[in-house]
Parts: C-alpha cells; structure tokens; sequence
C-alpha cells in the first residue's frame, strides 16, 4: 500500500536558518505529493503540491520538487521566520481510481520551531 | 466565509456516552472525509463519501457512524466513546479529480474522553 516518510523532528532553527525537512513515499500508479502546514491550534493548510514528476510547488518561500527517481518530495526554505513554527505534513494523494481514490496518505508529521 | 466547518470545536465526554461531531462545507466540493489525528499528531483517514456515498471505510470500529444528509453535510456519530478515542478530528473535502486530490480542511474537533 502507500506510504509516506518523513524526517524525524522536532526540528529547531533560529531565524534566516536553510530548513529542509525530507519526505520519501511508497505508491503504486503516479501519486499527487503534498506538503500540508498545521498552526497551533488550527486545522491543516495546504502549503503547496506537485501532480506530477519534476513538477516544482511553491508557495510563501517553501519549494518542493517531485522526485520520482528517488521517490522523494523534500520541502525547503531558504530563509525561515518565527512565523513557519508549526507542524508540517507531506502526503500523498491517491490518483488512480478504486477505493483509496481521494484518500491522502499522511506522513507522521514535522515540528518546527524557529527562534527569533 | 468558512470553507470547512465542524462543531464543536472541542468536546469533553464520559465513556459510555453517545456524541455527534457536526461538519459542513460551503466549496461546491462532491467528496468529504473524516480523519483522526492521535495525540503523536499522526494523521489518519477514516472514512470518505462522495455525493453522499460511501467510498472508504478504514477498519474503523462500528461504533463510529458516518452521516452524508447532502454533499455538503458529512456528521460523525460515535457510539459508546471509549478513553481511546480521545483525539482531533478534522473534516476535509475535495472535488472528484483526477489530477488533483488537494483536500481542504476543517479547524478540527478535539474530543476528550474522561
């Protein structure tokens, strides 16, 4: 079945520090990749995606590439602010048809802390 | 506009008791989901419905009893709560596609019982 890995955390920085948290998946057929972001107390935010291989998502400073050949989607940021603590999750989308169709597949989940 | 709303946002129970997790979404979307988030914040699908059927049902125990009134409506009823299942719920939806199972999500429920 499908399965996502990610880098253990917690993961502590402080300001204007690189951040990569790696993310390594399992799946049969040609996946969507996610990176989802969790605030404190809040729900999940889709912080960026990739439907396809070598596809690059961006968004707010953070990129992932979707790597097939290595089955990986690492998310980075060059420079990150006390704003991006939060949880972050990699996932994985079910593209082919049948019953997991729409289900994502989560990772276990990143803490980040960054100190001013 | 809340996209994806679930009340209450937290709930406090005894074992034993019966409770319903209410979510509703406003984005058009034909496909909602429940997912359960432990208290390690690993995140787990539970079950999903699109246009008010029955698609996935991941082992959950039958005393969770999902409820799709319409496409924008998807309510968890849960039987008989037990200590485990303390955790956050969150409710997502998506369209059908494809090309992009991107998921929205709710705020979440967290319920705890004592």
């Amino acid at each position: 079945g499908n399965s996502v890995t990610q880098m253990e955390g917690p993961v502590t920085l402080s300001e204007e520090a690189f951040l990569t948290i790696n993310c390594t998946y399992t799946a049969t057929g040609y996946p969507s990749l996610f990176w989802y972001v969790q605030y404190p107390g809040e729900g999940l935010q889709l912080l960026l995606k990739a439907t396809k291989a070598d596809d690059k998502g961006s968004n707010k400073g953070f990129e992932a590439t979707y790597r097939k050949e290595t089955t990986s989607f690492h998310l980075e940021k060059g420079s990150v602010q006390v704003s991006d603590s939060a949880v972050y999750f990699c996932a994985l989308g079910a593209n082919a048809g049948g019953t997991s169709y729409g289900k994502l597949t989560f990772g276990q989940g990143t803490i980040l802390t960054v100190h001013p | 506009d809340t996209a994806v709303s679930q009340t209450p946002k937290y709930l406090v129970t005894q074992m034993g008791n019966d409770k319903s997790i209410k979510c509703e979404q406003n984005l058009g979307h034909d496909t909602m989901y429940w997912y359960k988030q432990d208290s390690k914040k690993f995140l787990k699908i539970m079950f999903s419905y699109n246009n008010k059927e029955l698609i996935i049902n991941e082992t959950v125990p039958n005393r969770f009893s999902p409820k799709s009134p319409d496409k924008a409506h998807l309510n968890l009823h849960i039987n008989s709560l037990e200590l485990g299942d303390s955790a956050v719920y969150f409710c997502a939806s998506s369209h059908w596609d494809r090309l992009n199972t991107e998921a929205f999500f709710g705020q979440g429920t967290r319920l705890t019982v004592v």
